[in-house]
């Protein structure tokens, strides 16, 4: 069982937008504004699409977009198009003992 | 740009000991960030192993922390992974990436390699 709490999957239609919800504690996403987001593709590493909440990396399309609201961050996508299918993690720093924590995964099919 | 490759056995027999090595490209270890470890059984999500910055302070993972030592070798440009005492629960794909300094992202990632226990 992973720390935080993912929905398994979500679908969107192409041009719709969707978001999908991580869930922690007041330990780990309650009390740090230190959640990152990573997209992975079948057979591929992760690529991180989101830190701090809602920052973007460079090179990272602006239909990506993050926020919190207590222990749970969101990760939005608009304007979905078929390459965002994929994988979506959520990852949070959870303090001094438990260091790094991420979430289960959520399946994204863009119909 | 910074590039991270690992490399290391395929298959680890049940009780022994996976080693694994990133070799880092693009930029130099000692000049900062810290350096980590996640892996992803088949089919499943991610899970943090642990990390390191360039002065061999280490944070571990506090499940698998009496099984894991990581270690570093800026003359190389190197980090490696060790976890002891291996069971089939061990497999699967290893990662390792560039990790921000009390920012809490992992970017780039190395393309990960399966390590598979059995015997």
């Amino acid at each position: 069982q992973s720390a935080l709490t993912q929905p398994a999957s979500v679908s969107g239609s192409p041009g719709q937008s969707i978001t999908i919800s991580c869930t922690g504690t007041s330990s780990d996403v309650g009390s740090y504004n230190l959640v990152s987001w990573y997209q992975q593709h079948p057979g591929k590493a992760p690529k991180l699409m989101i830190y701090e909440v809602s920052k973007r990396p460079s090179g990272v399309s602006n239909r990506f977009s993050g926020s919190k609201s207590g222990n749970t961050a969101s990760l939005t996508i608009s304007g979905l198009q078929a390459e965002d299918e994929a994988d979506y993690y959520c990852c949070s720093y959870a303090g001094s003992s438990t260091y790094v924590v991420f979430g289960g995964g959520t399946k994204l099919t863009v119909l | 740009q910074v590039q991270l490759q690992e490399s290391g056995p395929g298959l680890v027999k049940p009780s022994e000991t996976l080693s694994l090595t990133c070799a880092v490209s693009g930029y130099s270890i000692s000049s900062g960030y810290y350096w980590g470890w996640i892996r992803q059984p088949p089919g499943k999500g991610l899970e943090w192993i642990g990390s390191i910055y360039h002065s061999g302070s280490t944070y571990y993972n506090p499940s698998l922390k009496s099984r894991v030592t990581i270690s570093v070798d800026t003359s190389k440009n190197q980090f490696s992974l060790k976890l002891s005492s291996v069971t089939a629960a061990d497999t699967a794909v290893y990662y390792c990436a560039r990790q921000g300094l009390r920012t809490n992202w992992f970017d780039p990632w190395g393309q990960g390699t399966l390590v598979t226990v059995s015997s």
